[in-house]
């Protein structure tokens, strides 16, 4: 079974400084997604990003990037120039592109805190 | 486009009971997921619905919990005589197809046992 790892529980940068969230998986399959969602204190779930494994550049969305490393299973989110509003829950998750079998496996979720 | 809707979005319930969460997809969605977050934890799978089909339960407790996705209407999760262990928040995805579309969340409900 796929499991996600995020090592860091709680994370904090100044505001307008870049952090990187890490994110660790374990799969023995070669083609999958990866997403990190962050979850405000609203509890909404939001996608940030998602990434084919199969496509080797590295997604982004504006201040958020990825680096995926598909041989070593990172997955690890660069948030830069962070603002008050990046403050949340960031989880990573893995689903796999078998038909039927979509569901998301999420890692324990990283504590992102901005101070001002 | 409305987001994917959830209804109530704060339930109480005292042991014993039945509660029932509602999910209704994003427009043109008719893929449904169901997902539990305990407290300071990352969501679980639960369920995955299409209409009238239950493709996934993977994830679903074999008792006291099952899902419904009817033909008309939202999706409905269900879970009789509640206990304490059941206090969560219980959020639902929906895509437009399956293999490679992105889930998108509603809000959630969160559901506590008295």
């Amino acid at each position: 079974a796929q499991t996600v790892t995020q090592s860091q529980p709680e994370m904090s940068v100044q505001e307008a400084e870049t952090v990187t969230l890490s994110c660790t998986y374990d799969t023995s399959e070669s083609d999958y997604y990866l997403f990190w969602y962050k979850q405000p204190p609203s509890r909404q779930m939001i996608l940030v990003i998602r990434q084919e494994a199969y496509k080797q550049q590295n997604a982004t969305e504006n201040r958020f990037s990825v680096n995926f490393q598909k041989a070593a299973k990172s997955f690890s989110l660069k948030i830069s120039d962070s603002q008050l509003g990046d403050a949340a829950m960031y989880f990573c998750a893995y689903r796999r592109v078998i038909q039927g079998a979509q569901k998301l496996v999420f890692g324990q979720g990283t504590r992102l805190t901005i101070n001002p | 486009n409305a987001g994917v809707m959830q209804n109530p979005r704060h339930l109480v319930r005292r042991r014993g009971q039945e509660a029932r969460l509602r999910c209704s997809p994003m427009k043109g969605h008719s893929h449904v997921y169901w997902y539990r977050q305990l407290p300071e934890e990352g969501l679980k799978f639960m369920v995955y619905l299409q209409k009238e089909n239950i493709i996934d339960e993977s994830g679903m407790p074999k008792e006291r919990f099952s899902a419904e996705f009817p033909k008309e209407g939202p999706s409905i999760l269900r879970i009789q005589q509640v206990v304490r262990g059941d206090s969560a928040a219980y959020f639902c995805a929906s895509s437009q197809t399956g293999s490679t579309d992105t889930q998108y969340f509603g809000p959630g409900t969160r559901l506590t046992v008295l």
